[in-house]
């Protein structure tokens, strides 16, 4: 089935440093989706990347999509302890009732 | 916004005794549910797509004996443990599917710890 890799497993970065994870398929993605999921909690919706080349922006977040819809990346701006916890891309199949496949995740720490 | 509840948050059970986690979307109907399970440090992995009135859809290695799944009405999906054993141990999540649009997510439980002694 679609598998999709995500590097790095783990980033420590110092407060205020950038941080990037990316996501990459060997098949083209219908749609990509991204969560964040905090120490001992569950999976919580960031966004969702459609367009090819897309480009989306939360804040401090920036989501893109790359031009072949077989990669895709989350960089965050200036981190903050806040941001800690484990960011997950997926592959949302590109059904309406599509099951989510899940990359193995970026673990990130934030040292303040 | 849409909200799923899952029970219980935590339980620890005796090897060879059956486990049961709930499911419920609070605000909304959910037609399809999934199950994963997730190790620690590890991603989730889907278990089974739970279809309200009709059997429930396994992943491939997952044991429908052992994990046995009802989806009983638009806003209850239960997944139980049978038979636990310590390898059963994980982090349990349910998540349904809430179509609001084009950019929708899938929301997710909070996750049922389950440790087996």
């Amino acid at each position: 089935g679609q598998q999709v890799m995500q590097i790095p497993q783990y980033q420590h970065v110092q407060e205020g440093e950038d941080f990037t994870t990316y996501c990459n398929s060997s098949t083209t993605l219908s749609n990509i989706q991204w969560y964040k999921q905090r120490p001992g909690g569950h999976p919580v919706f960031l966004i969702q990347l459609v367009k090819s080349g897309e480009v989306k922006k939360q804040k401090r977040l920036t989501f893109q999509f790359g031009e072949a819809k077989k990669n895709s990346s989350l960089h965050i701006t200036a981190t903050q302890t806040t941001d800690v916890g484990t960011y997950f891309c997926a592959d949302a199949g590109g059904t309406s009732y599509g099951k989510l496949t899940f990359g193995q995740g970026t673990i990130l720490t934030v040292h303040p | 916004g849409a909200v799923v509840s899952q029970h219980p948050s935590w339980v620890i059970c005796k090897s060879g005794t059956s486990v049961k986690i709930e499911c419920r979307s609070l605000d909304f109907q959910a037609t399809t549910m999934f199950w994963y399970r997730q190790f620690p440090k590890q991603s989730l992995m889907l278990m089974a797509t739970s279809n309200e009135g009709s059997k429930a859809t396994y992943e491939q290695g997952v044991e429908k004996d052992k994990f046995l799944i009802n989806h009983a009405s638009l806003t209850l999906s239960t997944l139980t443990v049978t038979s636990a054993h310590p390898e059963d141990s994980s982090f349990y999540i349910c998540s349904a599917d809430r179509r609001t649009g084009l950019n929708y997510g899938y929301t997710f439980g909070s996750g049922t710890r389950l440790t087996v002694v």
